[in-house]
C-alpha cells in the first residue's frame, strides 16, 4: 500500500530556533498534503493543505508566518516552524493523497519539543 | 459549519465482549464518505473503515462494522470480539471542501 514517510519521528529544539519537518509520499505522487498538530488526548486540528506548485492554504488561526509550508514536487512537503516557543511544542502530522477521490495515507508524525 | 461530533471521551470493554462507539455529524450534502481511524500509542492512524452515504448497506471489516443512519446523520463503529490491541484512541472522520475533519475521538481501554 501507499506509504508516506515524515522526519523526523522526534526533535528537540531551542527557543527562538527554527526546525523543518518533511513528509515524503514514496511510492505515489501526492498532489495534495495536508498538516495537522495534534495535543496530548485531543483530536487532529488541521493547519494547513498545500497543494504541489501552490500555496498553501492555512487554517484559521494558523500563523502562516510562523508555519512556513512548502509542496515543491509532487513527492515532498516541508514543515517549518520558525522562531519555536514552548508552546509550540506538540505532535505534528502529516498525510497525503493522490487524486481528489484517493483514500488519505499518514506520516507517523513528528513529536516537537521546545525548550 | 460542518462538524464531526464524538461525544464519548472514553470507553471500555471486556476483552472478546462488543462494544459501540458513537459519532454524529453535519453535513448538507447527500453522497459523501465518512471514516473511521484508529489512532494507537504509535499514534499511528490506521484507517479500521469507511461508508459511502449512497450505499444503504452498512459497512464491515472483519470484527468492525458501522451503523450508518444518513437521516439522523448517524455513523456508529462496533467492535466485536474485543481484542487487548483494540485499545486506542478512535477518530470519526468526514471530507470537507477536501479536507478530512475529525471528531474529538473516543479513547478505548480493553480489560483482560
Amino acid at each position: 500500500g501507499a506509504v508516506v514517510s515524515q522526519h523526523p519521528s522526534r526533535v528537540i529544539c531551542k527557543s527562538g530556533t527554527s526546525v523543518k519537518i518533511e513528509c515524503r509520499s514514496l511510492d505515489f505522487q501526492a498532489t495534495t498534503m495536508f498538516w495537522y498538530r495534534q495535543f496530548p488526548k485531543q483530536s487532529l486540528m488541521l493547519m494547513a493543505t498545500s497543494n504541489e506548485g501552490s500555496k498553501a492554504t492555512y487554517e484559521q488561526g494558523v500563523e502562516k508566518d510562523k508555519f512556513l509550508i512548502n509542496h515543491a514536487s509532487l513527492t515532498l512537503s516541508t514543515l517549518t516552524v520558525t522562531s519555536a516557543h514552548p508552546e509550540d511544542s506538540s505532535f505534528y502530522i502529516c498525510s497525503a493523497r493522490g487524486t481528489a477521490n484517493s483514500p488519505l495515507h499518514f506520516g507517523n508524525g513528528t513529536r516537537l519539543t521546545v525548550t | 459549519a460542518q462538524t464531526v461530533t464524538q461525544s464519548q471521551p472514553e470507553m471500555s470493554v471486556q476483552e472478546a465482549e462488543t462494544v459501540t462507539l458513537s459519532c454524529t455529524y453535519d453535513t448538507s450534502e447527500s453522497d459523501y464518505y465518512l471514516f473511521w481511524y484508529k489512532q494507537p500509542p504509535s499514534r499511528q492512524m490506521i484507517l479500521v473503515i469507511r461508508q459511502e452515504a449512497y450505499k444503504q448497506q452498512n459497512a464491515t471489516e472483519n470484527r468492525f462494522s458501522v451503523n450508518f443512519q444518513k437521516a439522523a446523520k448517524s455513523f456508529s463503529l462496533k467492535i466485536s470480539d474485543s481484542q487487548l490491541g483494540d485499545a486506542a484512541m478512535y477518530f470519526c472522520a468526514k471530507p470537507r471542501g477536501g479536507k478530512l475533519i475529525f471528531g474529538q475521538g473516543t479513547e478505548l481501554s480493553v480489560k483482560p
